[in-house]
């Protein structure tokens, strides 16, 4: 079973303009990560933020979160044409001993 | 930088046969993770490993699937016999503890014929 859910599931966007993806999930968490899957290959981690952390950085990535309304967000500022992937949440759930859950993923496609 | 290997990169099998496929995890990575990906899903867990001990494999078809990961090392999933559902993106992953991030191989893709 999927405990995240993306939000859109697609987007479409032009090169340098911003794009923001929403996560929301059910369930008490030890944190939160984002992870980045090119077309056909494995996915790669982004960023992971703790459950009691609310805003982290790292580069063109901004993410959110927010346990009260079980939810979080990913903002890609400036994006490129090379930020085109499919990009999922997943969660370390605070009772599943380690074991990520992911979402089902928000396809982008950044155009040039 | 340390990878986490996967072998085959593609795999085409005919149903009812078996099929298997290997991953080495990142040195020292104590904990592997299988994870399977239906194309336009997100990955779903099969099996969890904790050194050479299944931590979770509630989400394994064990009928078909079995996994192992002798001296806690790399790690063997296989299926037998194949069915054409079973078509999808079969990931491992390993991470070195708790609460961290994960390291994922760039997957085996299997389609049943």
């Amino acid at each position: 079973s999927q405990q995240g859910e993306e939000d859109p599931q697609a987007l479409s966007i032009q090169e340098g303009e911003n794009a923001t993806m929403n996560c929301s999930y059910k369930t008490s968490i030890n944190n939160l990560q984002w992870y980045r899957q090119n077309s056909g290959r494995g996915l790669v981690h982004l960023i992971l933020i703790r459950s009691n952390e609310r805003e982290k950085h790292s580069g063109r990535l901004r993410v959110t979160l927010d346990t009260s309304k079980k939810s979080s967000s990913l903002l890609i500022t400036a994006s490129r044409a090379a930020d085109t992937a499919s990009y999922f949440c997943a969660t370390d759930e605070a009772a599943a001993g380690n074991k990520l859950t992911f979402g089902g993923g928000t396809r982008v496609l950044v155009k040039p | 930088e340390a990878e986490v290997a996967q072998s085959p990169r593609y795999k085409i099998t005919e149903k009812s046969q078996a099929v298997a496929f290997w991953c080495d995890p990142i040195s020292g990575h104590a904990t592997l993770y299988w994870y399977r990906q239906i194309l336009g899903q997100g990955p779903e867990l099969l099996v969890q490993f904790q050194d050479e001990s299944v931590v979770d494999d509630s989400q394994l078809p064990k009928d078909r699937f079995s996994a192992e990961r002798l001296k806690g090392v790399d790690s063997t999933l296989k299926i037998q016999p194949a069915e054409l559902g079973d078509s999808a993106m079969y990931l491992c992953a390993s991470s070195p503890g708790q609460f961290g991030s994960y390291t994922f191989g760039s997957g085996t893709r299997l389609t049943v014929v």
